[in-house]
């Protein structure tokens, strides 16, 4: 069974533009999560999506955002990036409890 | 304020020894932990979970220990391998699933030969 992709795997952005990262969960999964991992802050939960719905939400201000098809695919963007947004963003899906995630898009904003 | 940490930010270890990586978490209606690893460039992988109805869960050269009394957790790794060399994040949640978790901060684990 394929794992969880994320595409693209890097990207380098200027500041105030916006950018749209995609995630494919593994065949199956309903629940898309996503996650923001940088050195100072580590992993931050950014949102979570179960059937097309935002389920949970972290404390992250709305310049980000996310969506999920009905393919249970996901898409997150980032409006007006700051500097501070560079990270490496992850998205994990799971079935029932165990959450699994992909490689992750390394996205930088100069 | 609500928290996951760990104790130490790198632990080296012998290959072959036996690895513990500890961590302490402040919110005492967590009620799920689980502990992932991270090499470089990869995402997190789930090692082992834990309920707070359970204080030791073992799975393979792997064991949980979950204190409530004193808010810790830790993961021990038996005979560590060259492979087992990684960032290691324990995650909690209250609500007995793996949405929304808040990671500690890891601890890099360094085995020598």
């Amino acid at each position: 069974k394929a794992g969880v992709t994320q595409t693209p795997r890097y990207l380098i952005k200027t500041r105030g533009q916006q950018v749209t990262l995609s995630c494919s969960p593994i065949s199956g999964h309903r629940s898309v999560s996503w996650y923001q991992q940088t050195p100072g802050q580590g992993l931050q939960f950014l949102f979570e999506y179960f059937s097309e719905t935002q389920r949970n939400k972290g404390n992250f201000p709305g310049r980000f955002s996310g969506r999920q098809f009905s393919n249970s695919r996901s898409e997150m963007n980032v409006s007006t990036l700051e500097l501070g947004d560079s990270a490496l963003y992850l998205c994990a899906s799971s079935l029932m409890g165990e959450q699994y995630f992909g490689p992750g898009t390394r996205l930088t904003v100069t | 304020g609500e928290s996951v940490g760990l104790h130490l930010p790198t632990l080296s270890v012998q290959e072959g020894d036996n690895s513990i990586i500890n961590c302490a978490y402040s919110n005492s209606a967590s009620d799920y932990f689980i502990w992932y690893k991270q090499e470089s460039g990869k995402g997190p992988q789930f090692i082992i979970d834990i309920r707070s109805n359970m204080d030791k869960r073992q799975g393979q050269r792997v064991t949980v220990l979950l204190n409530k009394t004193v808010k810790h957790l830790s993961l021990q790794i038996a005979a560590t391998q060259p492979g087992d060399s990684a960032v290691y994040f324990c995650a909690e949640n209250r609500d007995g699933t793996a949405s929304k978790l808040t990671f500690g901060t890891g601890t890099r684990l360094q085995v020598t030969l």
